[in-house]
């Protein structure tokens, strides 16, 4: 069975521009989520989507993040514009319901902003 | 917020000992999960304790889950230069997972 995939791996960028991640879930997996990673912490949930309904987004910085999960499949989180504290790993997991049990992880994606 | 709280922060052995972190957390819990994390890459889940059990066995990890005390460890027996990584607790409440800040395991082959 495929894992879950993010793109792209790494992304560099200057302050106050732009960026959007990707996520594509294990299939029939129902849940997603997004996390933020600062280094040397643990993963912060950022969103979390059942099919393509937002779950909980109360630690999104709505002024300047998004995403959406249309379809109830692939994500996308975008970031605009980004700020210098942004920078961290940004990670994908998903699970098959939103029961709070395992969920898989991608290899997520390493933003930079300079 | 971080609802658990991993210790010790960093630890480093030597292969064939065990190592053993623990984990605090605030509220009550429906699980508590731990990870694994290899540098650059994502988390990898070991195990899952309920609220309802005490241990909990699979391969070289134990995993002890105490509710009054709202602590869990988990040890790793014989390690192996491989066990290298991250590790971190993640509490389940209100079907939410919560990680802690990690300890980072350094075994030395």
């Amino acid at each position: 069975e495929a894992g879950v995939a993010q793109s792209p791996r790494y992304k560099i960028i200057e302050k106050r521009q732009s960026v959007a991640f990707w996520c594509n879930p294990i299939s029939g997996h129902a849940t997603l989520y997004w996390y933020q990673q600062i280094l040397g912490q643990g993963p912060k949930l950022l969103i979390q989507f059942q099919n393509n309904g937002v779950v909980d987004d109360s630690q999104l910085p709505k002024d300047r993040f998004s995403a959406e999960r249309l379809k109830g499949v692939d994500s996308t989180l975008k970031i605009q514009p980004a700020k210098l504290e942004d920078s961290a790993v940004y990670l994908c997991a998903s699970t098959y319901s939103v029961t709070g049990d395992i969920q898989y992880f991608g290899a997520g994606t390493r933003l930079s902003v300079l | 917020s971080q609802q658990g709280e991993e210790d010790p922060q960093a630890l480093s052995i030597q292969e064939g000992e065990n190592a053993t972190m623990n984990c605090s957390y605030k509220t009550s819990i429906n699980n508590l999960q731990w990870y694994r994390q290899n540098s650059g890459r994502g988390l990898v889940h070991l195990i899952l304790i309920r609220s309802n059990e005490r241990e909990k066995h699979s391969g070289r990890l134990r995993v002890t889950l105490d509710t009054s005390k709202k602590s869990s460890s988990l040890l790793i027996t014989a390690s192996r230069a491989a066990d290298t990584a991250s590790y971190f607790c993640a509490t389940v409440s209100n079907y939410k997972l919560t990680f802690g800040k990690g300890t980072l395991l350094t075994v030395n082959p």
